[in-house]
């Protein structure tokens, strides 16, 4: 059973446009989330997380919006630059059942100059 | 650089062998975590540590252990190993056991033959 979903394996945008990777989330005890960049052969880099008490979290490029009642959460790239090319993975995380996290099953971003 | 460094890079093995996995967490940070991506499962966690002691177990089979160590590195023992073994091993670490974000290794890839 997939707690955590991304549903397109892959995405492609071009540069300086707005890159917008999806994820749900099926356990309502999840309450912390966040993204990770991922390139092969290395290990996920923090990128940016939320807590389920905001609705968004900002942090430069990287727009993170959370939407507790569809079980939804969203990053926003703008403007999307070449360098995002990468495999992005969603997480989560229950407080109250430890810190492990949960990953999607990742998207693959791929920006065009 | 996340802070988080695991060795070796690379390890290959022979099905029946055993081996152990490093990692030493960032400065500071007590929760060291031990995560595996295969092809077939993507990321799962594994087991928590926190200050010496399990704080959590994932999907970890019998025949994998860990420990921390009091100066908070960590070793994963994998014994008895199948081909399907094969995969990236990730550490990774955060301050506290609980709500945190976690800093990821740059991973151990196993292959066994």
């Amino acid at each position: 059973d997939q707690q955590v979903k991304q549903n397109s394996p892959s995405l492609s945008v071009q540069e300086g446009r707005i890159s917008i990777l999806n994820c749900d989330y099926t356990n309502s005890m999840f309450d912390y989330f966040l993204w990770y960049k991922k390139y092969p052969a290395e290990g996920p880099t923090f990128l940016i997380s939320i807590s389920s008490i905001k609705d968004k979290n900002e942090d430069g490029r990287f727009t993170v919006f959370l939407n507790k009642s569809a079980k939804h959460l969203s990053l926003h790239i703008v403007p999307s630059q070449p360098g995002d090319s990468a495999v992005y993975f969603c997480a989560a995380s229950a407080t109250n059942a430890g810190n492990m996290l949960t990953f999607g099953g990742g998207t693959r971003l791929m920006v065009k100059p | 650089d996340s802070g988080v460094t695991q060795t070796p890079k690379h390890l290959i093995t022979a099905t029946g062998q055993r081996v152990t996995l490093r990692c030493s967490p960032r400065s500071g940070d007590l929760s060291v975590y031990w995560y595996q991506q295969s092809l077939d499962q993507g990321l799962q966690f594994l087991i928590q540590y926190y200050n010496g002691e399990e704080r959590a177990k994932g999907n970890i089979l019998e025949r994998f252990s860990a420990q921390q160590f009091p100066d908070l590195h960590s070793e994963l023992n994998l014994s008895s190993l199948e081909l399907g073994d094969s995969a990236l091993y990730f550490c990774a670490s955060s301050t506290r056991p609980r709500g945190e974000t976690q800093y990821f290794g740059p991973g151990t890839r196993l292959l066994v033959l």
